[in-house]
């Protein structure tokens, strides 16, 4: 079964610490990857996507993800982060031409002042 | 503020009642989502529109009936739910079915069953 997996459920950082964070996801066939956030009391948001082309793709608020393929893997990284980062971050997953999305369970950041 | 609305924001409900849930866009999209998201947990996928026929149904029970009247609109109709339903139902859209586009998620609808 296509499973999409966030390794770091909770992450706590300090403002301007660096961040990384995982995700990996099992389907075999060509995929088109997300990373939606999701603020307190907020809709999710698209944060970046990649489709095809340049696995190194930069989204909004400063936010970049690299897809390396042999490693089914789209990391979402921040070299800086700040106190208005804190949210719910969710990699999710689209198998090519089909409607579905597959989110990941989701990864909470906390950014302290 | 998103560009997919839904209503109500909350609801409360027993479980022999019947409601229905609204998602309404105007951004052209043809395709249309329904999502359940427990707490801290990941949306999961229920039904997908595409161009107002139902073109997926993830083995969700008949107590949920899907309805898409037009290309904009979006309902969910609830009737004798469990208190497990108790859950955020997200609305999406996006704008060609096959996947390939990101999709728009609306607030939600926080439903409780009594």
């Amino acid at each position: 079964a296509q499973s999409v997996s966030q390794h770091n459920h909770h992450v706590i950082l300090s403002e301007a610490a660096s961040l990384e964070l995982g995700c990996n996801y099992s389907y075999g066939g060509t995929v088109n990857l997300f990373w939606y956030v999701q603020y307190p009391g907020q809709h999710l948001q698209l944060l970046l996507k990649y489709f095809s082309g340049d696995p190194l793709v930069k989204g909004i608020k400063g936010f970049e993800a690299e897809f390396i393929k042999s490693k089914f893997s789209f990391n979402l990284r921040k070299p800086s982060v700040q106190w208005s980062d804190t949210a719910e971050y969710f990699c999710a997953v689209n198998p090519y031409n089909t409607d579905k999305l597959i989110f990941g369970t989701g990864t909470r950041l906390q950014v302290f002042p | 503020d998103t560009e997919v609305t839904q209503t109500p924001k909350h609801l409360v409900m027993g479980m022999t009642n019947k409601k229905s849930l609204k998602c309404e866009q105007h951004m052209g999209h043809r395709a249309m989502y329904w999502y359940k998201q427990k707490a801290k947990k990941p949306p999961e996928l229920m039904f997908v529109y595409s161009y107002e026929k139902l073109s997926i149904n993830e083995s969700v029970p008949s107590r949920f009936s899907p309805e898409c009247p037009n290309s904009s609109l979006l309902n969910l109709h609830l009737h004798a739910l469990q208190p497990e339903d108790s859950a955020l139902y997200l609305c999406a859209s996006s704008p060609a079915a096959g996947g390939n586009q990101p999709q728009h998620f609306g607030d939600g609808t926080r439903l409780s069953i009594l």
